[in-house]
């Protein structure tokens, strides 16, 4: 595809259960960063990775929050045991070059609702 | 810990008048973003500023960083309608790899 793409695009689940969200960047894009973004806030930087190598978590909540992009393309970001307050956009991003000097491409989000 | 803030928060303007969007942080930083979103939508990227004095523009829309300052402002010349949308601006610290945004300037033109 032309751009980025995640899914699901929207995910209900109940409190306790893990999820797994997926991006898809554009093709031959070295940086991939993920970001949650709460309703009439701005994207908050949760963690980015330059090719697979996984290059500041330090955004990531807690431990229950996870992400790997094993083959520097598809990235998963993983949340266990998810609590209400994990539900939220969640976007996801790429970018041509490595170094967070170029321009990021945004995927539609997927919408986390946990119940 | 850097703090990015925009005003106004929200903008209501008619069509044809000009105005400016501020973007204050709060540590050093030479690497400057903005953004639109749409209601419903997705970010799209519209300048990426990278140095002290850069001005970028693209039809009304300027943008300028003033490092010292730490400011940024995005311009918009004549308002139309289409230009209705969330502008978000986003600091890249010279410290660690932390991409911060503010919390946008919610602009709604009036026709």
């Amino acid at each position: 595809g032309a751009g980025v793409s995640q899914s699901p695009r929207y995910k209900v689940t109940k409190r306790g259960q893990d999820v797994a969200l997926r991006c898809d960047p554009i093709s031959g894009h070295v940086s991939l960063y993920w970001y949650r973004q709460a309703l009439g806030q701005g994207p908050e930087f949760l963690t980015y990775f330059n090719y697979e190598a996984q290059q500041d978590k330090s955004g990531l909540p807690n431990d229950r929050f996870s992400a790997e992009r094993p083959e520097g393309s598809i990235s998963t970001l993983t949340i266990q045991r998810t609590e209400q307050r994990d539900s939220a956009m969640y976007r996801c991003a790429s970018s041509l070059l490595a170094g967070r000097a170029d321009t990021q491409y945004f995927g539609p989000g997927t919408r986390l609702t946990v119940l | 810990e850097l703090k990015v803030e925009q005003n106004p928060l929200f903008l209501s303007m008619q069509e044809g008048k000009n105005y400016t969007i501020y973007c204050n942080y709060s540590t050093t930083s030479d690497r400057l973003y903005w953004y639109r979103q749409d209601p419903g939508k997705s970010l799209e990227s519209l300048f990426v500023l990278l140095s002290n004095g850069a001005v970028k523009q693209e039809g009304r829309l300027m943008a300028s960083l003033d490092t010292k300052a730490r400011l940024s402002t995005l311009h918009i010349t004549a308002a139309v309608h289409d230009l209705s949308a969330t502008y978000f601006c986003a600091v890249d610290t010279n410290r660690d790899d932390k991409i911060i945004f503010g919390k946008g300037t919610r602009l709604h033109i009036l026709p």
